[in-house]
């Protein structure tokens, strides 16, 4: 199985600040279909999970995020190594957030990583 | 919009078989461009993908090998659900339980249902 890491375990951030959340897998999600370089994506998501509330997907091939999540909401990074950035913490995104690796069955979800403001 | 109702008793025996249902209103469990999945998440395990059906023009199964052989996920067509069973449960069976779409176009879990806890205890 893919082992997906993530760091660090936990985060404290003021509002308005930038929040990084890294992930690492312990292969390459890249995978490109038909040999073409163009047609490379990163098996990798992101999810937002609120206390009692089931995870919400943010991001997914990476980069692309999902259709009315906000802009402060970034993903960056290929191979192995992917970031989430949060440009601007606000009130509302204090939860725990995943990586899951898609590349290969079974699916793996990083540990979580917990954002809680200062 | 998708949603994903899940439905199932919150408490099972230990070696009895858990049982969850989880209602598609807004998608078919037939589209040929999803899967449908049943995750978990405990505390010591996290989230743990326990696995899915799905339909390309006849219907397939896959499952985690942390769970195969006791596990059995089916589609309802006629309901427009699919069902999870796991059989021979212990207390590390205890987990909230999520069905889950995951559609092509993003290839990630992009409707989760509202979970399920599900203990296992006599």
């Amino acid at each position: 199985d893919i082992v997906m890491s993530q760091s660090p375990d936990s985060l404290v951030v003021s509002l308005g600040e930038r929040a990084t959340i890294n992930c690492r897998s312990s292969q390459s999600v890249l995978a490109c279909s038909n040999n073409k370089r163009s047609n490379c994506k990163n098996y990798l998501a992101w999810y937002q999970q609120k206390p009692g509330q089931p995870p919400k997907l943010l991001i997914y091939w990476a980069s692309t995020r999902k259709s009315g999540v906000p802009d402060r909401f970034s993903g960056s990074g290929s191979g192995t190594d992917f970031t989430l950035t949060i440009s601007s913490l606000q009130a509302e995104d204090v939860a725990v957030y995943y990586c899951q690796q898609y590349s290969d069955t079974p699916q793996t979800f990083g540990q979580g990583t917990k954002v809680e403001l200062k | 919009q998708v949603q994903l109702q899940q439905s199932g008793p919150g408490l099972v025996k230990p070696s009895q078989t858990l049982s969850l249902t989880c209602a598609i209103s807004g998608d078919s469990v037939s589209d040929n461009s999803a899967t449908w999945n049943w995750i978990r998440q405990s505390p010591s395990r996290g989230l743990e993908w326990l696995g899915r059906t799905y339909f390309r023009s006849k219907w397939f199964n896959d499952y985690s090998v942390s769970v195969n052989g006791r596990i059995s996920i089916n589609p309802d067509t006629s309901k427009n659900q699919f069902s999870l069973q796991l059989h021979s449960v212990t207390p590390e069976d205890t987990a909230v339980y999520y069905c889950a779409r995951e559609i092509a176009w993003t290839s990630a879990f992009d409707y989760w249902g509202q979970g399920t806890l599900v203990t296992v205890s006599s």
